[in-house]
């Protein structure tokens, strides 16, 4: 158990729809990153928030947000769902001081999103 | 374009031999590498992870290394056993202020008893 949870675990929903995934990091850590794994691929950067703050942004389509709460959990809404959005949705989180820190990134179990 | 790749799939190996597992990056900013281990429904696992000062990090039965000129690097497993039959994940970053990862597509390892 690396102390991140997730949810739901699994999602199905329709194309057009919203969801929203939740997640909450290890106590202690500010950072939470947001990935996605498509099928056969490896996982991609989403999103990073460091204590309430966005912090760095990967390949993430304009209709996905994140937002970090100050009790430091973090939701990823996904609207205006299409058919390759389908994929697992991974959380992680670390402490992550910043700077010439790197720290290891604790994953949570996933949401798998499918979308009919 | 695939910063990190790992060029093959899977592998398979006896159990107690050597299983070693590769990984290529092409951006020279990258400072820090890491493995992940995960299982069928659950999140990557970390593994060990090596700094890009060093060249060699060894953890049980668990030692990477790394080649800088050649932008290369190894995740060895000794010896091998069948509860290590899981996907390999390698990552990379460039520390400073985020520390995101750039992750390969992975390597299946199936260790047969």
């Amino acid at each position: 158990d690396s102390g991140v949870t997730q949810t739901p675990k699994h999602l199905i929903t329709a194309t057009g729809q919203r969801v929203t995934l939740r997640c909450s990091p290890r106590s202690g850590d500010l950072s939470v990153y947001w990935y996605q794994q498509s099928l056969d691929q490896g996982l991609q950067f989403l999103i990073q928030y460091y204590n309430g703050e966005e912090r760095a942004k990967g390949n993430i389509l304009e209709r996905f947000s994140a937002q970090q709460f100050p009790d430091l959990h973090s939701e990823l809404n996904l609207s205006s769902l299409e058919l390759g959005d389908s994929a697992l949705y991974f959380c992680a989180s670390s402490y992550n001081p910043g700077g010439q820190v790197v720290d290891e990134q604790y994953f949570g179990p996933g949401t798998r999103l499918t979308v009919t | 374009d695939q910063q990190v790749k790992q060029n093959s799939p899977s592998l398979s190996v006896q159990e107690g031999r050597i299983s070693i597992l590769n990984c290529d990056y092409t951006n020279s900013m990258f400072d820090y590498f890491l493995w992940y281990k995960k299982y069928p429904a659950e999140g990557p696992t970390f593994l060990i992870s090596i700094s890009s000062i060093k060249d060699k990090n060894e953890d049980g039965r668990f030692t990477v290394f790394l080649n800088k000129s050649a932008k290369h690097l190894s995740l060895h497993i000794v010896p091998s056993q069948p509860g290590d039959s899981a996907v390999y994940f390698c990552a990379a970053s460039n520390g400073g202020a985020t520390n995101k990862l750039i992750f390969g597509t992975g390597t299946l390892l199936a260790v047969q008893p």
